[in-house]
């Protein structure tokens, strides 16, 4: 169980481009969903929380539109980085919560790698 | 603030025992999670603590002392996939994940 589907897992496009990525709970119901973003050898730095119905809250520094977070139902958020540039070139990563309370682990997506060329 | 302190990187042989020390300050606490993240994946669950104690589930177990604000890992019978970074995360009040650059294993036959 606790199954967190995420696609695509790679994409390689030009500067410019708008890229979707989406994260899916595949047997359970995310009130919440988490987005990160990682760079080589540093840690996890979250970027967004998502909430089913309602607006993101994004962390400071991060750019709200520049990052679309739309968080339609209870299994699908996606992650739309627009008009992505070399700097965007990330690895992404989605997580979700198995229940309502803050108790239950963080489960992860396999990751998105962007690279923007 | 909050902070976290681990080892960057520690090596071990195949079949030995390993501990993983973390050490955090946090702003409120409500609970520890510990996850193994391969190179170039992305994390996956390994324990959770929020009581004192030693928590055991199979080759690996992970101990927690609030008023320390310390935990580590334990992993027995090591084997050459466990070669990855894990990382300790810490919840604070607002039930954020706190977390850190990780501990990078290194397991040697």
């Amino acid at each position: 169980g606790a199954v967190v589907s995420q696609h695509p897992s790679w994409v390689i496009c030009k500067s410019g481009t708008s890229v979707k990525i989406e994260c899916r709970s595949l047997d359970f119901q995310a009130t919440t969903m988490f987005w990160y973003r990682q760079f080589p050898k540093q840690s996890l730095m979250l970027m967004a929380t998502s909430n089913e119905g309602s607006k993101a809250t994004y962390e400071q520094g991060v750019e709200k539109d520049k990052f679309l977070i739309n968080h339609a139902s209870l299994t699908l958020s996606t992650l739309t980085v627009t008009s992505a540039h070399p700097e965007d070139s990330s690895f992404y990563i989605c997580s979700a919560h198995t229940g309502t309370g803050g108790h239950q682990p963080q489960h992860f997506g396999d990751g998105t790698r962007l690279s923007i060329l | 603030g909050q902070n976290i302190d681990q080892p960057t990187e520690m090596t071990a042989t195949e079949g030995a025992i390993v501990q993983i020390n973390c050490t955090y300050q946090t702003s409120g606490f409500n609970g520890l999670f510990w996850y193994q993240q391969h190179a170039g994946e992305a994390p996956t669950f390994l324990s959770y603590n929020v009581l004192d104690g030693l928590e055991e589930k199979g080759r690996f177990s992970s101990f927690l002392s609030r008023s320390k604000g310390y935990s580590y890992l334990l992993l027995k019978e090591l084997q050459m996939k466990d070669s990855a970074s894990y990382l300790c995360a810490p919840m604070d009040s607002n039930y954020q994940l706190i977390w850190g650059a990780g501990t990078k294993l290194i397991i040697k036959p």
